[in-house]
């Protein structure tokens, strides 16, 4: 079955860096799109960053360009976040999520999520 | 950019009750709307995609429907397990957006 498994949260100070993994099994990993998603202690879901099966396109929420930055590694079928220059508002838990197009272009949802990894940046 | 809302914040039913939630986007995101649930402490499940396609494995109890601006996540009878918070996300425009969520909780 498709798991996906967060690791590499903690506590960090701000301007600090953190990594972030997911392990990805039960389907091959190459195949999809991947996705980190956020959410805030007690707050909705915040769509982070994007990366596609190759790792040739890549996208960002406004909120973290330039600070974040996503990666994979199909032969080790794990995702990551680098996530540097971190900020209170960083503050969540993160969560990885396989991207499943269902036929056109735009029918790209979340089908499976990991159960998220708690990021927490406080001094 | 496009900006959903959801209502209402919060849903009071009994078991076996229906739920109406409604999604309302800022601008027309065609039929490219999904509804998850999430319960505490775990994560986001996708219950409907595309606005009224179930997931693999969603209950027949689940519906969507709608298009254009307006969208509604009915659940026909509430399972005590149908407790729990539920986003609308559309994918029709970049960035992929989530609503604030509706939370339906036991009366």
């Amino acid at each position: 079955q498709v798991q996906l498994v967060e690791s590499g949260g903690g506590l960090v100070k701000p301007g600090g860096s953190l990594r972030l993994s997911c392990a990805a099994s039960g389907f091959t990993f190459s195949d999809y799109y991947m996705s980190w998603i956020r959410q805030a202690p007690g707050k909705g879901l915040e769509w982070v960053s994007y990366i596609s099966s190759s790792g040739s396109t890549i996208y960002y929420a406004d909120s973290v360009k330039g600070r974040f930055t996503i990666s994979r590694d199909n032969a080790k079928n794990s995702l990551y976040l680098q996530m540097n220059s971190l900020r209170a508002e960083d503050t969540a838990v993160y969560y990885c999520a396989r991207n499943r197009f269902f036929g056109a272009p735009r029918s790209d949802y979340f089908d499976y999520w990991g159960q998220g990894t708690l990021v927490t940046v406080s001094s | 950019e496009i900006v959903l809302t959801q209502s209402p914040a919060t849903l009071s039913l009994s078991p076996g009750e229906r739920a109406t939630l409604s999604c309302r986007a800022s601008q027309s995101v065609s039929s490219y709307l999904a509804w998850y649930q999430q319960k505490p402490g775990q994560a986001p499940r996708l219950l409907i995609y595309d606005a009224s396609n179930r997931a693999t494995g969603i209950p027949a109890r689940f519906s969507g429907s709608g298009s254009g601006t307006d969208f509604t996540l009915t659940i026909s009878s509430l399972e005590p397990e149908d407790f729990a918070v539920y986003y609308c996300q559309q994918r029709s425009n970049w960035p992929p957006a989530f609503g604030p969520g509706t939370k339906v909780d036991i009366k």
